[in-house]
């Protein structure tokens, strides 16, 4: 098992460009998350998702978009960087069991100019 | 609100003595309690979870935690700390009867073993 993959590492970006952050795994996880971490604030939830075909909004889903539209995959769009995106980015899955761990992708590390 | 806090923004031991890195909740209802660790660069790895049961979990690498329902807490402790544990260490609650299965995080504390 790969586990939770991301991709890119890293990225710079210019503001007002769009990009498309990707994530997926490979152990038919149902719930698939997008979390920001910025220093001192630990992680905030971007985005979640339950199920294909499913998604909603968490803490800080503004500037953000996501779709689901496998198990696998659940990529996640800047729509018009500005530097207050400027951040690392980890991708999780976990089963719907509430015991479930989440498990994290090696994350993205973003800036936006 | 349901939250979780991380009293210490960072905390200090010497090598070779015990540590605790503190943990307390808000859910409304019966929680599910993770700690995770995450080094410099990397993504977080799982340490222990709390489910049911003994109020006492043993995780990875020697660390354990002690639920403790009456006071709403989470400690991570280890007997004997080690250099290598130096990372930043994050508690996270999941509420059982959230249906959205979201984890609600800590901000993390930082902890340094000194040699």
């Amino acid at each position: 098992n790969a586990g939770v993959t991301q991709t890119p590492k890293f990225q710079v970006l210019k503001t007002g460009q769009s990009m498309t952050l990707q994530c997926a795994q490979d152990m038919n996880h149902e719930y698939m998350s997008w979390y920001r971490q910025d220093p001192g604030m630990g992680l905030r939830l971007i985005h979640y998702s339950v199920g294909a075909g499913i998604t909603d909004q968490g803490e800080v889903p503004n500037g953000y978009n996501v779709s689901r539209s496998t198990t696998e995959d659940f990529p996640l769009r800047l729509l018009s960087a500005a530097p207050s995106q400027t951040s690392v980015y980890f991708c999780a899955s976990s089963s719907t069991s509430g015991g479930a761990l989440e498990y994290f992708g090696p994350g993205t590390r973003l800036t936006v100019l | 609100a349901q939250s979780v806090a991380q009293p210490e923004d960072q905390v200090n031991v010497a090598e070779g003595n015990p540590l605790t890195v503190k943990c307390t909740y808000s859910v409304s209802g019966n929680p599910y309690l993770f700690w995770y660790v995450q080094y410099p660069n990397r993504g977080l790895q799982f340490l222990l979870k709390y489910i049911t049961g003994d109020n006492l979990v043993k995780g990875s690498y020697g660390f354990e935690a002690e639920f403790n329902k009456s006071q709403t807490s989470f400690h991570l402790k280890k007997p004997s700390a080690l250099v290598s544990d130096s990372a930043l260490y994050f508690c996270a609650v999941r509420d059982r009867m959230d249906s959205n299965y979201q984890l609600i995080w800590g901000a993390g504390t930082k902890l340094i073993i000194k040699p």
